[in-house]
């Protein structure tokens, strides 16, 4: 069964400065997908970034990037330029192919809670 | 674009009273809908999931049921809360297919049981 492991309960990073997060999975799978969500005080669960198994390339959004190495199954997320407003719970997901691709379930790890310093 | 409403944003509850959680998605057809409960502190734990009207998916054994009445209409019910129900339930919906389709989640419900 695939296990998704952020083994850091808790980072803390100086504004403006690089964080990087961690997180391994296990899976027999060759092709599979990748999310990293941001879950603020308020609750709500965001999409970060996402990334394909299949790609060598690392994704990238803004301050955000993630580095993906797939031999040994880790995707660790990089928050660069640390803001206050990224300040969160961070978790990493991973999806299950299920029915060919029908149901889209995502495995969550239990989460890194990021405080940002100012 | 899509929307996805869930309510009521809090709920306090006394044990073994009913439950019922909606949620609803607009600008998209045919989704597949989840519901999660966060213990405090916690990861997310998929309770149901569901391809299709009618179509409900348990991933564990509890005390609670999901049934999904309308295309984009998932409700979360319980006919006699526990203690152990407390916690913030998301739901989430997603495109069907192959791909890096992302999950999008509602603003959660924080239920609490007294």
């Amino acid at each position: 069964a695939q296990t998704v492991t952020q083994s850091q309960p808790e980072m803390s990073v100086q504004e403006a400065e690089t964080v990087t997060l961690s997180c391994t999975y296990d899976t027999s799978e060759s092709d599979y997908y990748l999310f990293w969500y941001k879950q603020p005080p308020s609750r709500q669960m965001i999409l970060v970034i996402r990334q394909e198994a299949y790609k060598q390339q690392n994704a990238t959004e803004n301050r955000f990037s993630v580095n993906f190495q797939k031999a040994a199954k880790s995707f660790s997320l990089k928050i660069s330029d640390s803001q206050l407003g990224d300040a969160a719970m961070y978790f990493c997901a991973y999806r299950i192919e299920d029915y060919g691709g029908a149901t889209n379930k995502l495995i969550f790890g239990t989460g890194t809670l990021l405080a940002v310093q100012p | 674009s899509q929307t996805i409403h869930q309510w009521p944003a809090t709920l306090v509850q006394p044990v073994g009273s009913p439950l019922s959680l909606e949620c609803t998605v607009e600008g998209t057809s045919n989704p597949n809908l989840y519901w999660y409960r966060q213990a405090a502190g916690r990861g997310l734990q998929l309770l149901f999931y569901s391809v299709g009207i009618g179509q409900i998916s348990s991933e564990v054994p509890q005390n609670l049921s999901a049934s999904r009445p309308q295309d984009r209409q998932f409700i979360l019910s319980s006919k006699k809360l526990l203690l152990s129900d407390s916690g913030f339930y998301l739901c989430a919906w997603s495109g069907r297919g192959k791909g890096n389709q992302p999950q999008h989640f509602g603003d959660g419900t924080r239920l609490s049981i007294l």
